[in-house]
């Protein structure tokens, strides 16, 4: 099965840019999605199809996919940031969705 | 507005069987799937599969084969989850999610169900 792979934890000053990142073959081939997490709360979607922003969403969130490395970057981090963060993609092959294993980002 | 309520919480002994609904509303049920995932304790999301309420299509996480099986109701925009024979490791928040393009862009708030005997 396919696998994403997340740092488990990112810790930042506020005003600094997150990086997050998610690992897989060639997931570059693949359309990845965000989702943030807070303590408590169902996802939200920050980030679809690589780098697009639902409505609502704030510009500070951004995303790209290359390679075998998609990443979600927040500039200007805010306290409000603070949550987990999951990627997924949709496995065509099988059909099936695929999360990442979640990172906690932290602002210090 | 898009919005998915999902039902209340509920504690099961184990060996027991549990049905979480999710009613949709503010868009045509029918044109979209929707995805079940779950979250135990302190862990990460987990998905356990989706369902295309037009179709009654469906298609489940290989952990979950044999368990877990999805409905939809078209009549009352209610998707369902049941999962039979919980054990302690199916304690967790269910979440349903609608997909639009194979991914997830309207959750329910989760229902939580604690197995304990």
């Amino acid at each position: 099965s396919y696998v994403l792979t997340q740092p488990p934890s990112v810790s930042l000053a506020p005003g600094k840019t997150a990086t997050i990142t998610c690992g897989g073959n060639n997931i570059g081939g693949k359309s990845v999605h965000w989702y943030q997490q807070r303590p408590g709360q169902a996802p939200v979607l920050v980030i679809y199809n690589d780098n697009d922003r639902p409505s609502g969403i704030p510009e500070r969130f951004s995303g790209f996919n290359s390679g075998d490395t998609a990443t979600l970057s927040i500039s200007r981090v805010e306290a409000g940031d603070e949550a987990d963060y999951y990627c997924q993609v949709w496995e065509f092959t099988t059909d099936l969705f695929v999360f990442g294993s979640g990172t906690k980002v932290t602002v210090l | 507005q898009v919005q998915l309520v999902q039902s209340e919480a509920e504690v099961k002994k184990p060996g027991a069987t549990v049905k979480v609904s999710c009613t949709a509303s503010g868009y045509p049920f029918s044109a979209f799937y929707v995805q079940w995932v779950r979250q135990a304790p302190g862990q990460g999301l987990e998905w356990m599969g989706w369902i295309n309420p037009l179709s009654g299509a469906t298609k489940y996480a290989e952990k979950f084969q044999g368990r877990v099986t999805l409905t939809g109701d078209t009549a009352t925009d209610t998707a369902y989850m049941q999962l039979t024979g919980v054990t302690f490791d199916d304690t967790a928040l269910y979440f349903c999610a609608r997909d639009k393009n194979n991914f997830a862009d309207y959750w329910g708030q989760g229902t939580l169900i604690a197995v304990s005997s």
